[in-house]
Order: C-alpha cells, then structure tokens, then sequence
C-alpha cells in the first residue's frame, strides 16, 4: 500500500516564506498523481488550497502555490498569515485509489 | 451548488457494522460529475481515505478497508452510504463525506464536504 510522507511540523514568522512537501513510497510524484492539499484549522472540515499540483480553488489566497520538487509534491505560502496556521494534508492519486499523507502542522511564530 | 450531510449512529458496538448516510442537495446522487467519496479521521490524527463511488455506480476502495467496506448509492432518497462490518474501536473517528471531481482542463479536486459525523465504537 502507498505510504505518504510529509513532515510532521514546521514552524515559519509571519511575512516569511515556507514550503511544505509531499512524497510517495512508490517513487517519484508526478502531475499524474492530482496531488492535491487541504488546510485543516481544529474542529472544522478540511478544505482544498491546491489541486491537481498547482492549480487554485476560487477562496484560494494568492500567497498559496503549488509545484512539484525533487520528486515530491510541494505547497508554498509565501507572506505567511497567523491565519495560516492549521494542519496542512497532501493527497495523491496512485492508480487504485488514493492515499493521504500523515498531515504537517504548520505554526506561525 | 451541491451541499453534503452525514447521518447515521454515533455509537455503534465492537463487530457490528457501521452504517452512515450522506444526503445530497444541489445536485443529483446520480450525476456522473462526481465521485462519491468518504474519508475519516481519528481523533487527534490525520485522514483516510476510505473510498468512493461514481455516479455510474463503479467503486474503488481503500486495500486495507477493502474487506470490510462497502458504499452504494441510493437514487430515491439522494443519498450515498457507507457500510463498514466488524468494527473495533480502532475504527472510532470522524466520518466525512467529500464530492471528488474532474475538470478536464485542471484535473481532479475534492472541493466539497460534509461537516462530519463522530462515530464511537464502545460496548
């Protein structure tokens, strides 16, 4: 079973700049896979930020970008908010389904 | 613009099966825009993916769920239903359902969820 590697905490200052990252047991993450990531603030649902790599919903904040990195998938915030600070989830696509990663809890300090 | 609501037992006893029910508005259970999809998240812990259906009824589930899930639709009452047997309290969360779906010039996204329904497995 694909197995989805994110770090599990990362800490940025406010106005600056981090990125997040996503990669698979099976090799590399390709566009292929739809990566896709949500934000998750504590006791609401989950919400999409980036899909299908690098693409924006419509209440997607323009300081959120979505790329592929050495292999991974990445989320980059730049001019970073408090606001954004939440858990942050990557999900991809391997063929029979699709895998979540374990989550990294960003904290803005 | 298509709304989803959990519903179902929020207790459910250890080998019994749990059964969940999440009704569609602003949109049609039927619709082939959509896969019909659930996911649940232990308390204090991270997503899983679960599974879904497409409208055209096909199914694909999680491998280490597959035995014990099963997600059907039901056209009458616009809702998609998860069934997962032999509970243990290991399957204790946060029940969401999501729409996934595929725009052919951007790709796939899961945009819309339910609020979620908090399911115990206890005796």
């Amino acid at each position: 079973q694909t197995v989805v590697i994110q770090e599990p905490s990362l800490t940025v200052s406010p106005g600056g700049t981090v990125t997040l990252t996503c990669a698979s047991s099976t090799g590399e993450v390709t566009s292929d896979y739809y990566p896709n990531w949500f934000q998750q603030i504590p006791g609401q649902s989950p919400r999409v930020v980036i899909y299908s790599t690098n693409s924006k919903h419509s209440w997607t904040p323009a300081r959120f970008s979505g790329s592929l990195l050495g292999g991974k998938a990445a989320l980059t915030l730049s001019g970073v908010q408090p606001e954004d600070e939440a858990e942050y989830y990557c999900l991809i696509y391997y063929g029979g389904g699709w895998a979540f990663g374990g989550g990294t809890k960003l904290t803005v300090l | 613009q298509v709304q989803l609501q959990e519903s179902g037992p929020r207790l459910v006893k250890p080998s019994q099966t749990l059964s969940l029910s999440c009704t569609v508005s602003g949109g049609s259970v039927d619709s082939k825009s959509y896969f019909w999809t659930w996911i649940r998240q232990p308390a204090g812990k991270g997503l899983e993916w679960i599974g879904r259906i497409h409208g055209s009824g096909s199914t694909n589930y999680n491998p280490s769920l597959k035995s014990r899930v099963s997600i059907s639709v039901d056209t009458s009452k616009n809702q998609f239903s998860l069934n997962l047997s032999s509970v243990t309290a290991a399957d204790t969360a946060v029940y969401y359902c999501a729409t996934q779906t595929y725009y052919s010039d951007s790709g796939h996204v899961f945009e819309i969820w339910g609020q979620g329904s908090v399911v115990a497995v206890s005796s």
